[in-house]
């Protein structure tokens, strides 16, 4: 009964390789996000989707794309990974908008060799 | 690009009350003060919001000075599990970006 759940929890690979990670939420929440935390441990945000739309993209690389199938799930597809894509996604989600309490995942760890 | 201010450590003694404190001099008359924590290898953990009155629930309480400028975290019976990098977070409204500072990472000694 995770509220927020990822898969997969470690993901390994090697520059170039496209590779996606999956978020679900249980929470029947209307807003969901994409956060990168890197290696010194500042947590950005990288995009908002608000009942399946974009609400937020922050500077990111077109390589990477959200795709929201439904409300309760947000996608995270990258292209043509990097080194610097190494680090921990979280996905989380909220009620409504930012003011609500946010419930984070447990993070995927992504290791680009 | 945060808009708070924290120390970057504090230690604090198994079940004494730990007092973090961040500072947001900035804030403007709508934005709420947020506190997060992450636990390491976690995802974070809401603990607790406020506008300008104090606040308490089940893990901690929250002061808010009354000219908003800071603002204090109050876990009071401290634990191990409580070990964690605290977050304090300003967000101004609905569409306001939450951005995650250094943090303070609090040590709990036994």
């Amino acid at each position: 009964d995770t509220a927020v759940s990822q898969t997969p929890k470690y993901l390994v690979t090697q520059m170039g390789n496209d590779k996606s990670i999956k978020c679900e939420q249980n929470l029947g929440h209307d807003t969901m996000y994409w956060y990168k935390q890197d290696s010194k441990k500042f947590l950005k945000i990288m995009f908002s989707y608000n009942n399946k739309e974009l609400i937020i993209n922050e500077t990111v690389p077109n390589r990477f794309s959200p795709k929201s199938p439904d409300k309760a799930h947000l996608n995270l597809h990258i292209n043509s990974l990097e080194l610097g894509d190494s680090a921990v996604y979280f996905c989380a989600s909220s009620q409504a908008g930012y003011q609500e309490t946010q419930y984070f995942g447990p993070g995927t760890r992504l290791l680009v060799l | 690009d945060a808009k708070t201010t924290q120390p970057t450590s504090m230690d604090c003694a198994e079940g004494r009350a730990a007092n973090l404190p961040c500072n947001h001099s900035t804030i403007s008359g709508n934005e709420y003060v947020y506190w997060y924590r992450q636990i390491h290898s976690q995802g974070p953990q809401y603990i607790i919001h406020g506008l300008k009155n104090n606040e308490t629930n089940e893990m901690a309480s929250l002061i808010i000075t009354e000219d908003r400028k800071s603002s204090t975290l109050i876990l009071p019976h401290a634990t191990l599990r409580d070990t964690a990098v605290y977050y304090c977070i300003v967000l101004m409204n609905r569409d306001d970006k939450i951005i995650f500072g250094k943090g303070t990472r609090l040590h709990i000694l036994p």
